[in-house]
């Protein structure tokens, strides 16, 4: 059984180019949420698909957005890059019904490096 | 504004001691916190979740503890060992906002052989 699987792997990219991330869940779960690390800090919540509509958002720019498919896999879009948005983009998946005290299982992550 | 707080220095222990790491929070009413382990360049691990009417939890040599009148949770590994050294996450949860986490900063934990 796999668990989440997310690709890239590792990605370089300049300043005002656009990225897109890839993240399938874990089988059997229909929830994926998006999280940015940065160097030394915690995740930082970004948002969550559920049904294919985003559900809730953290405090992103409208510059990042994303998208849920009806096999529940997931990609996250960065328009306009700076070079703040330099970290590890993780996708973790859960399931909706459950969410309330159920965990989240979180993929290898995505290292995003802009210059 | 809503803060989480763990020791942002490194928790450097013998093997076999008792690593003690605390995570506190304000302005938070949290239903549960969760403790999640993340090893470099990966991502976090879900190791335990305590809910507020819990004031301890144990899972093999993990023991967890719940405070929400200090609105504090220590997270306890007995009988360490160099296995362990990683760094700690945990994430207080709402009801309302439970299907979204909130991480503090994490502890990196050392265990020296």
């Amino acid at each position: 059984d796999a668990g989440v699987t997310q690709s890239p792997t590792h990605l370089i990219k300049t300043r005002g180019q656009q990225v897109t991330l890839r993240c399938s869940p874990k089988s059997g779960h229909d929830t994926v949420s998006w999280y940015q690390q940065a160097l030394g800090q915690g995740p930082q919540f970004i948002f969550q698909y559920y049904e294919e509509e985003e559900r809730q958002r953290g405090n992103f720019p409208d510059r990042f957005s994303g998208h849920q498919f009806p096999n529940y896999s997931s990609e996250l879009n960065v328009n306009a890059l700076l070079l703040g948005d330099s970290a590890l983009y993780l996708c973790a998946s859960s399931k909706w019904w459950l969410a309330e005290h159920n965990e989240q299982f979180f993929g290898p992550g995505t290292r995003l490096t802009v210059l | 504004s809503q803060k989480i707080e763990q020791n942002s220095e490194a928790l450097n222990i013998q093997e076999g001691k008792t690593a003690t790491l605390t995570c506190n929070y304000t302005n938070y009413s949290p239903a549960y916190l969760q403790w999640y382990r993340q090893d470099p360049g990966r991502g976090p691990v879900f190791l335990l979740l305590i809910r507020e009417n819990e004031k301890e939890k144990r899972k093999e040599r993990l023991k967890v503890t719940f405070d929400t009148t200090l609105k504090q949770s220590l997270f306890h590994i007995t009988a360490s060992q160099p296995a362990d050294s990683a760094t700690y996450l945990c994430a207080p949860v709402h009801l309302t906002g439970r299907r979204a986490l909130t991480f503090g900063s994490g502890t990196r934990l050392q265990v020296q052989p």
